[in-house]
């Protein structure tokens, strides 16, 4: 038990949809970040959010997007959604007030199936 | 830019034995953290074992220990008296500060009972 929280769990679009993701971190967690996970692969990082600002972005196109709220639960916005987009998303939270190396904790992710 | 390599796709070890997963690593960071993740089929990521770089002692948390090279860039994970619920897969991660984490690919641990 992390105390992130993602919701859905599981759903299904058809390609050229948008979808949104949600993410409530753990409780006085200022960071958010998001991954993909591709069946058989390493989660790839997304984008991370600190107080509400984006800190950092991999290498995924603009049609990604997020937004962390005052509370610092978050979401995650993909539109014109593809095939490839089909994975686990998973967003981890953490305290960070320095470059402090602190670590960070994982929710179940959203399993996304995009036909 | 940060890699993290696993070379093992799969390994199985004998219930009660010892087994140790590879992973190397390249960064151009001076200071950085390295991880192991542990994805059980329920898919959450569970932190292992975590190793500040400029520590020189390798972390241990109970039967997982490290093996951390830090001029060859590797970080090996070693679990003793493996337990049938240490089956899942295995991420070796790195990152620095509050960044973005890089995963390797993954090792999937088979435990024989």
């Amino acid at each position: 038990e992390t105390g992130v929280t993602q919701s859905p769990t599981h759903l299904i679009k058809t390609r050229g949809q948008q979808v949104t993701l949600r993410c409530s971190s753990q409780s006085g967690h200022n960071t958010v970040s998001w991954y993909q996970q591709a069946l058989g692969q390493g989660p790839q990082f997304i984008f991370q959010y600190y107080r509400e600002e984006e800190n950092g972005r991999g290498n995924f196109p603009p049609r990604f997007s997020g937004l962390q709220f005052p509370n610092y639960s978050s979401e995650l916005n993909v539109n014109a959604l593809e095939l490839d987009d089909s994975a686990l998303y998973l967003c981890a939270s953490s305290f960070s007030d320095s470059y402090s190396g602190n670590t960070i904790y994982f929710g179940e992710g959203s399993w996304l199936t995009v036909v | 830019a940060q890699t993290v390599t696993q070379s093992q796709p799969e390994m199985s070890v004998q219930e009660a034995e010892t087994v140790t997963l590879s992973c190397t690593y390249d960064t151009s960071e001076s200071d950085y953290y390295l991880f192991w993740y542990k994805q059980p089929p329920s898919r959450q990521m569970i932190l292992v074992i975590r190793q500040e770089a400029y520590k020189q002692q390798n972390a241990t948390e109970n039967r997982f220990s490290v093996n951390f090279q830090k001029a060859a860039k590797s970080f090996s994970l070693k679990i003793s008296d493996s337990q049938l619920g240490d089956a899942a897969m295995y991420f070796c991660a790195s990152g620095r500060g509050r960044d973005k984490i890089i995963f390797g690919k993954g090792t999937r641990l088979h435990i024989l009972p």
